[in-house]
């Protein structure tokens, strides 16, 4: 058990819909990262969050938003979804700023969209 | 840029041999972080190791090695003696100092047959 509590853990939309996914770190880290896992791009670094604040972006799409709250937690918001959005999105955390610092991730939302 | 090769997609091997992934790196950072990650059925991902560009020891731990060789960008894991439960997907990832995101491999599938 890493410590990253990712929910929903599986969850089925149609085309058009918007969910969201919810990430809680391992407690005392500051950073939060999204990854998408899909079998044709791999693992895919979206975005990072560091105590509130966006610190980088990857390969998000436009159509995708995160945010991170006071607690900590974080938040991926996916809209309009599309059928290439299924995929398995990991959430991450680490104690520290720099991504060089050892990643804790989480067991992961399988997203289908159909 | 910042690039890992896994070439090996697939391995199959049966209990008790050893085996060996290969990983390749590109990155013109002299400082960077190499890691490799454990993703079992279940889908987690696991952390295995981390290692920094300055620190080209060998590692070992329990039936798991790491060879880092900077000379030919090469940073391999070798399972000995394979067990069942050694069945997974490998990903090996890089990072730079500074750099906004890890940087994962394709990844290798690796059965281990009783």
């Amino acid at each position: 058990d890493s410590g990253v509590t990712q929910t929903p853990k599986h969850l089925i939309t149609a085309t058009g819909q918007r969910v969201t996914l919810r990430c809680s770190p391992r407690s005392g880290d500051l950073s939060v990262y999204w990854y998408q896992q899909s079998l044709d791009q791999g693992l895919q670094f979206l975005i990072q969050y560091y105590n509130g604040e966006e610190r980088a972006k990857g390969n998000i799409l436009e159509r995708f938003s995160a945010q991170q709250f006071p607690d900590l937690h974080s938040e991926l918001n996916l809209s309009s979804l599309e059928l290439g959005d299924s995929a398995l999105y990991f959430c991450a955390s680490s104690v520290v700023r720099e991504s060089s610092g050892e990643l804790f991730f989480g067991e992961g939302s399988r997203l289908t969209v159909l | 840029a910042q690039k890992v090769t896994q070439a090996q997609t697939e391995i199959s091997v049966v209990e008790k041999e050893d085996v060996t992934l290969d990983c390749v790196y590109e990155t013109r950072d002299t400082t960077y972080y190499l890691f490799w990650y454990k993703q079992p059925p279940s889908g987690e991902l696991v952390f295995l190791i981390r290692r920094n560009s300055f620190d080209e020891q060998n590692e070992i731990s329990g039936r798991y090695s790491w060879n880092f060789q900077k000379s030919t960008s090469s940073f391999n894991f070798t399972i000995t003696a394979s067990q069942v439960v050694d069945s997974a997907v490998y990903f090996c990832a890089l990072i730079s100092w500074g750099a906004q995101k890890l940087v994962f491999g394709q990844g290798t599938r690796l059965t281990i047959n009783p």
